[in-house]
């Protein structure tokens, strides 16, 4: 079956702009991660949802960073008034089940953002 | 707080030779360790998990709690295998990830 997507793959926005990333997990999948990955440095998380549930966002870096995931499926990260400190590549991950450590986390291609 | 270190950004072994990435975590309870890879132009994915006590393309990883090490290790590596490693902690209710900053290797014929 298809795997997690995202889109768009590639974004380029000028500074000041508002952007909405996409992610279409796995179907079945509760859980739904956020991660950031600036250049040269491994994932960072973002925030978390459980089905429709933002439960922990304690990584979003600012209140420009918005997450939603409003019927359990596809999420969307939105980030308000962009930054060239945003400048990164994100990854959503899906996982079939929550709060278990043996659930294996699939991720998808990521969206490459490029402020100016 | 959670950490997890890397300390190679770059291994260059030859073909058949032994191969050791390092990783180094710092955490208050008892951890959930795994190593992801990303191959060129392919996503992250899970190669292995400690928990699973598993070898994955020949590669194992064992978990020492006295030196807060998971280094994976492989007897003799193949071209196939340069990629860039990722080693990581899952930590909270939510089985968030703390990754490293990763290890590129690169195997040369």
């Amino acid at each position: 079956g298809a795997g997690v997507s995202q889109s768009p793959r590639y974004k380029v926005a000028k500074r000041g702009q508002d952007v909405a990333l996409r992610c279409d997990p796995i179907s079945g999948h509760v859980s739904l991660f956020w991660y950031q990955q600036a250049l040269g440095q491994g994932p960072e998380f973002l925030t978390y949802f459980q089905n429709e549930a933002q439960l922990d966002k304690s990584g979003l870096p600012s209140d420009r960073f918005f997450a939603e995931r409003p019927e359990g499926s596809v999420s969307t990260l939105k980030i308000q008034r962009t930054q060239q400190e945003d400048s990164a590549v994100y990854l959503c991950a899906s996982s079939l089940v929550t709060g278990q450590s043996t659930d294996t986390q699939y991720f998808g291609p990521g969206t490459r953002l490029t402020v100016l | 707080a959670q950490r997890v270190t890397q300390p190679e950004k770059l291994l260059s072994v030859f073909k058949g030779a032994p191969v050791e990435l390092k990783c180094n975590y710092s955490y208050s309870g008892s951890p959930e360790l795994f190593w992801y890879v990303q191959y060129s132009r392919q996503r992250l994915q899970l190669l292995l998990r400690h928990i699973s006590r598993e070898s994955i393309k020949g590669f194992t990883a064992d978990l020492n709690k006295g030196e807060t090490s998971f280094h994976l290790k492989k007897p003799f590596a193949q071209e196939e295998d340069s990629a860039m490693y990722y080693c990581a902690l899952s930590w909270g209710a939510t089985n968030k990830l703390i990754f490293g900053t990763g290890t590129l290797l690169a195997v040369q014929p």
